[in-house]
């Protein structure tokens, strides 16, 4: 079964600043796609950046990017210019390419300090 | 931007009864999900549904739950003879069709359902 862990389950930033937030997955598959998502106190899941796993090139969505290393099962998520309004929890998740259910991480609680 | 819709927000039912949860997906989007998050706890899959159909279900989705697309927008999730431990934020997501490319799951806010 695929599992995917979130190691840090509170992080903080200054508000401008750089952050990371970490995920491991561990899989036996070559064929999977990989998310980030946000979940902001009004608790919608809202859909951050996504990775195909097929492809080498990270992805980037304006102040997010991903730092995907398929050897070692990591995908981590970068935010820059952190603002206020990026304060949520995040959720790493894993989907097999053939299938459609998500697995999740267990999410990172992000706090950003004015 | 379409979302996915969810009603209602917070449901409190008895033990025992049956509660039902609905959804409204994002209209050309033809996968629909339940998902359900116990407080404290990860999110975790229940069903996905296409073409009128069960296409994936977990463990988790046993006899006690359905799902059901009764008319053209609608998308709901029954829960039978309701437990404490049904307790948990329920999330209903959507997804076009194409399979084996990378679509999104595009998530409701959820109902947060409370048995007592």
């Amino acid at each position: 079964a695929q599992t995917v862990t979130q190691s840090q389950p509170e992080m903080s930033v200054q508000e401008a600043e750089t952050v990371t937030l970490s995920c491991t997955y561990d899989t036996s598959e070559s064929d999977y796609y990989l998310f980030w998502y946000k979940q902001p106190p009004s608790r919608q899941m809202i859909l951050v950046i996504r990775q195909e796993a097929y492809k080498q090139q990270n992805a980037t969505e304006n102040r997010f990017s991903v730092n995907f290393q398929k050897a070692a099962k990591s995908f981590s998520l970068k935010i820059s210019d952190s603002q206020l309004g990026d304060a949520a929890m995040y959720f790493c998740a894993y989907r097999l390419g053939s299938a459609r259910q998500l697995t999740f991480g267990s999410g990172t609680q992000l706090t950003v300090l004015p | 931007e379409p979302e996915v819709t969810q009603t209602p927000s917070h449901q409190v039912t008895q033990m025992g009864q049956e509660v039902i949860l609905r959804c409204v997906p994002i209209s050309n989007h033809l996968y629909f999900y339940w998902y359900r998050q116990i407080l404290g706890q990860k999110v975790e899959f229940l069903v996905s549904f296409y073409n009128n159909e069960i296409s994936e279900k977990s463990e988790i989705f046993d006899d006690q739950f359905s799902v059901e697309r009764p008319d053209g927008s609608n998308f709901t999730l029954k829960i039978r003879s309701t437990k404490l431990e049904d307790s948990a934020m329920y999330f209903c997501a959507s997804s076009e069709v194409s399979r084996g490319s990378n679509q999104p799951q595009h998530f409701g806010d959820g109902t947060r359902l409370s048995i007592l």
